[in-house]
């Protein structure tokens, strides 16, 4: 019944590997996004995905690559991965305005 | 830049008080306004929104009052309980594109 899922809940890695972490949503919404979380709470956007096609993409270093196979996932690969990194990330979806979230899933960088 | 701010960092109140939390925002273009609330290794749960053609709208407990004379948005809750506390967060935007403020973090004292 979960609206919008993350997997893994926490991803504890070594600095320079690669990982994936993978958002699904069962609401039928046509857009998706990826936020960061820091350590003092600050929500910032990443991307945002409208039917499987990237129309924001701030400032987040080429390392981070986005990728929906169908409009109701919204996968997120980090190459490379630095200290740095380290944070919670949220997927959301919406079909208006109204974003819904999902649980988190917090990367530890070591 | 566009900025979306919170008044307080912290705000802590006794059990049975209403809550007011305020936010302020930067860009006169926003037409969209939304509360979360974050509970503890939670995502962001969807409150209330509001849009600019409105000035007040009330949900269960809770009220957002939008002045955008002044760019103000608060958030008021009825008799606050233990179970609210936890960090608040006010966004706004258009076209689906949310700027997030910094989080109020509210304690319920008992």
């Amino acid at each position: 019944d979960t609206a919008v899922s993350q997997t893994p809940k926490y991803l504890v890695t070594q600095m320079g590997n690669d990982k994936s972490i993978k958002c699904e949503q069962n609401l039928g919404h046509d857009t998706m996004y990826w936020y960061k979380q820091d350590s003092k709470k600050f929500l910032k956007i990443m991307f945002s995905y409208n039917n499987k096609e990237l129309i924001i993409n701030e400032t987040v270093p080429n390392r981070f690559s986005p990728k929906s196979p169908d409009k109701a996932h919204l996968n997120l690969h980090i190459n490379s991965l630095e200290l740095g990194d380290s944070a919670v990330y949220f997927c959301a979806s919406s079909e208006l305005d109204t974003q819904y979230f999902g649980p988190g899933t917090r990367l530890t960088v070591l | 830049g566009e900025s979306v701010g919170l008044h307080l960092p912290t705000l802590s109140v006794q059990e049975g008080d209403n809550s007011i939390i305020n936010c302020a925002y930067s860009n006169s273009a926003s037409d969209y306004f939304i509360w979360y609330k974050q509970e503890s290794g939670k995502g962001p749960q969807f409150i209330i929104d509001i849009r600019s053609n409105m000035d007040k709208r009330q949900g269960q407990r809770v009220t957002v009052l939008l002045n955008k004379t002044v760019k103000h948005l608060s958030l008021q809750i009825a008799a606050t309980q233990p179970g609210d506390s936890a960090v608040y967060f006010c966004a706004g935007g258009s076209q689906g594109n949310l700027i997030f403020g910094k989080g109020t973090k509210l304690s319920v004292k008992p």
